[in-house]
C-alpha cells in the first residue's frame, strides 16, 4: 500500500522566484492538505483540496496557491518567494469522511536564498 | 492564548519509565485529536487519535481525552530510547473548520538508557 509521496525532496530557490511542489496521496484517500513547518515549530495549515477545489484555507497570502487533479494528486505553488518561505512543506492525505486522520508525506525542504 | 498548547519541554525520562505528554486546546467545538511523533529531520508520523472522552490504548501508548477540561494527553509506558522524538498534539476543529488540523508547538522527549 503506497503511502503519501512528495517531490522534490529538497529545493533551493532565489528570492522572487516561483516554486511548485507535488504530492500524491495515500491509496484510497481523496483529500490533500498542505502544511508549512518552520524549524522548531508545529506545522501550520496552508489549505486543503477535495474534489479538485480548495475546501479550506489557513492564514497564508495569495502567493500560495494550489491545485488538485482528477487522480487526487496535488500541487502547491508559491510565487514571489521570500526568505521567510524557507521551511519544510508537508502534504497530508485523508478521507473526507470519518475523523480526518491525516497521514503525512516525507516533505519538501525549501530553502530560499 | 494559543489555540493548542503543549507542556513545555524538553522532557527527559529514564528507559522503562512512563512518559506523560499533555496538551490543552481552546476551541470547545473540536471534534478529534491526534498525536504525531516526529524524528529529527523527518515528517510527522501519526501514532494515536481519539475522539471520545476517556482512554484509548494501543500497545505502549495511551491517549486520554477530557473534553470538559479541553485536555488531551499521551502516556508512553516502558519508554525506550527509540521513543526519543518531538511529539506533536493536533486538534481537528469543529464547524466550518472541520478537517483543518491545528498543531501545538511540540514537546521534545528524550529517553535515556
Amino acid at each position: 500500500d503506497a503511502g503519501v509521496t512528495q517531490s522534490p525532496t529538497h529545493l533551493i530557490k532565489t528570492r522572487g522566484q516561483q516554486v511548485t511542489l507535488r504530492c500524491s496521496p495515500k491509496s484510497g484517500h481523496d483529500t490533500v492538505s498542505w502544511y508549512q513547518q518552520a524549524l522548531g515549530q508545529g506545522p501550520q495549515f496552508i489549505f486543503q483540496y477535495y474534489e479538485e477545489e480548495e475546501r479550506q484555507r489557513g492564514n497564508f497570502p495569495d502567493r500560495f496557491s494550489g491545485h488538485q487533479f482528477p487522480n487526487y494528486s496535488s500541487e502547491l505553488n508559491v510565487n514571489a518567494l521570500l526568505l521567510g518561505d524557507s521551511a519544510l512543506y508537508l502534504c497530508a492525505s485523508s478521507l473526507i469522511a470519518g475523523f480526518y486522520e491525516q497521514y503525512f508525506g516525507p516533505g519538501t525542504r525549501l530553502t530560499v536564498t | 492564548q494559543k489555540e493548542v498548547e503543549q507542556n513545555s519541554g524538553p522532557l527527559s525520562v529514564p528507559e522503562g519509565a512512563i512518559a506523560s505528554l499533555n496538551c490543552t486546546y481552546s476551541d470547545r467545538g473540536s471534534q478529534s485529536f491526534f498525536w504525531y511523533r516526529q524524528y529529527s529531520g523527518k515528517s510527522p508520523e501519526l501514532i494515536m487519535f481519539i475522539y471520545s472522552n476517556g482512554d484509548k490504548e494501543d500497545g505502549r501508548f495511551t491517549a486520554q481525552l477530557n473534553k470538559a477540561s479541553q485536555y488531551v494527553s499521551l502516556l508512553i509506558r516502558d519508554s525506550q530510547p527509540s521513543d526519543s522524538a518531538t511529539y506533536l498534539c493536533a486538534v481537528n476543529a469543529g464547524g466550518t473548520s472541520y478537517g483543518k488540523l491545528t498543531f501545538g508547538q511540540g514537546t521534545i522527549l528524550t529517553v535515556h538508557p
